[in-house]
């Protein structure tokens, strides 16, 4: 089955600067890759998402890049501020047809942005 | 439009309870999944429904944890006979189908189940 690693499990900026995050998959087929954010005790919420047909997604702040050959993605925020505090996850999951509603995460990076 | 509903939101049972999970999913959704959360860990797949079929419950262990989602109301997930081990936030999400385009899950806030 897909296993996602995610790195790093913690990170700490100073607002303004930029956090990147990176996962690597190792099912060849996955072609959907969520990042979901996590304030403590509160749901997931999606952030961005991305498909394998392209390789870059942009949303103001937040970017999410996919190298499908390499099979990692990561996530890029820019302009960080104190609410952006919190635990991301990314996840992957499988072509259409298959099991492709089976998002498998990564433990999570508790990222603080310090004012 | 409420988004997905889950009760109760924290949960405390001694070991050899039944532990009750109910979800309901966002309005005009009808496949839930249901993942579950150990502390610092990220979220694990346990099943996938639709309205009155498991269709893979391949993430949830055999014993003791069922599933659920009727014709009406909501989806409940079972625990029988719970152990330490069963403590975890559980999470459901759900997602309106479109054919074959897969479609964004939308998590509810969870129950936290603590076992004594």
């Amino acid at each position: 089955g897909e296993n996602v690693e995610q790195h790093p499990s913690t990170l700490s900026v100073q607002e303004g600067d930029s956090a990147v995050i990176k996962c690597t998959y190792s099912d060849s087929a996955s072609n959907y890759f969520p990042w979901y954010k996590q304030e403590l005790g509160k749901r997931p919420q999606l952030i961005i998402d991305i498909r394998s047909n392209v390789g870059e997604k942009k949303d103001q702040r937040i970017a999410v890049t996919l190298n499908k050959t390499a099979k990692h993605f990561s996530l890029h925020i820019t302009e960080t501020q104190p609410e952006d505090s919190a635990v991301y996850f990314c996840a992957a999951s499988g072509p259409s047809g298959g099991s492709n509603y089976k998002l498998t995460f990564g433990k999570g990076t508790l990222l603080t942005v310090n004012p | 439009n409420a988004g997905v509903m889950q009760n109760p939101r924290h949960l405390v049972r001694r070991r050899g309870q039944e532990a009750r999970l109910r979800c309901s999913p966002m309005k005009g959704h009808s496949h839930v999944y249901w993942y579950r959360q150990l502390p610092e860990e990220g979220l694990k797949f346990m099943v996938y429904l639709q309205k009155e079929n498991i269709i893979d419950e391949s993430g949830m262990p055999k014993e003791r944890f069922s599933a659920e989602f009727p014709k009406e109301g909501p989806s409940i997930l079972r625990i029988q006979q719970v152990v330490r081990g069963d403590s975890a936030a559980y999470f459901c999400a759900s997602s309106l189908w479109t054919g074959g385009a897969r479609e964004t899950q939308y998590f509810g806030p969870g129950t936290r189940l603590l076992v004594l």
